[in-house]
């Protein structure tokens, strides 16, 4: 069984300023990792992907993030943010091939103008 | 591109009430899913479906009942509302092999 953690529940930053949100994962197998985002009032949007190779993947809107095997880790990160980066992120973590996904419990990213 | 339309937008019960949420998709996927968000809780999985007429339980199906009549529609039903319930219930979709799921906007639940 797999599992998802998201170490931050909320996140404050200022527009412009970089930001990195964690996430770590607990499995041992090939495994599929994703970023999605909730704005307010809204469903979920896929924002990027790592099933193998790169390690760096590339997302919407200058994000990317990081698949590390030592740490078991995942974080997500943006160089320059904007007011309407502010949402709920959702890490998430899949091994099955019936598209299963477990998601982490999500970070609130604040960003102030 | 396609859309996940989910209605009603917002459901009020009453306790013991049999509520129906349903989900429309055409963006022709195979697998659909119903997820519960609660506040501080991330999302759990009810039911899932990965063609017409399959049903699988997730981590919280009890208290639910799922129908998946056709290719592109996923009923739940909320079986008896329990007082004081309020969750966000979100559909989504995917295509048959890829891991990539596409969320409709969710209905809210509130049971008085």
């Amino acid at each position: 069984t797999q599992t998802v953690s998201q170490s931050d529940a909320h996140v404050t930053v200022f527009e412009g300023d970089s930001v990195e949100l964690r996430c770590n994962y607990s499995y041992g197998g090939s495994i599929y990792l994703s970023w999605y985002i909730q704005h307010h009032g809204r469903g979920l949007q896929f924002l990027l992907k790592y099933y193998s190779g790169n390690p760096v993947v590339q997302g919407v809107n200058g994000f990317e993030a990081e698949f590390s095997k030592s740490d078991s880790s995942f974080h997500l990160r943006k160089a320059s943010v904007h007011w309407s980066d502010s949402a709920v992120y959702f890490c998430a973590v899949s091994d099955s091939g019936y598209n299963k996904l477990t998601f982490g419990k999500g970070t609130v990213l604040l960003v102030s103008p | 591109g396609g859309i996940i339309t989910q209605t009603p937008k917002f459901l009020i019960g009453q306790e013991g009430q049999k509520l129906t949420l349903k989900c429309q998709q055409n963006f022709n996927h195979d697998t659909m899913y119903w997820y519960r968000q609660d506040s501080g809780k991330g999302l759990r999985l009810i039911y899932y479906s990965i063609t017409e007429n399959d049903l699988q339980k997730g981590d919280l199906s009890e208290g639910y009942d799922a129908s998946r009549e056709k290719k592109s529609s996923f009923s739940l039903t909320v079986t008896s509302a329990q007082k004081n319930e309020m969750a966000v219930f979100l559909c989504a979709s995917s295509p048959r092999g890829q891991d990539t799921q596409y969320f409709g906007p969710g209905t809210r639940l509130l049971v008085l």
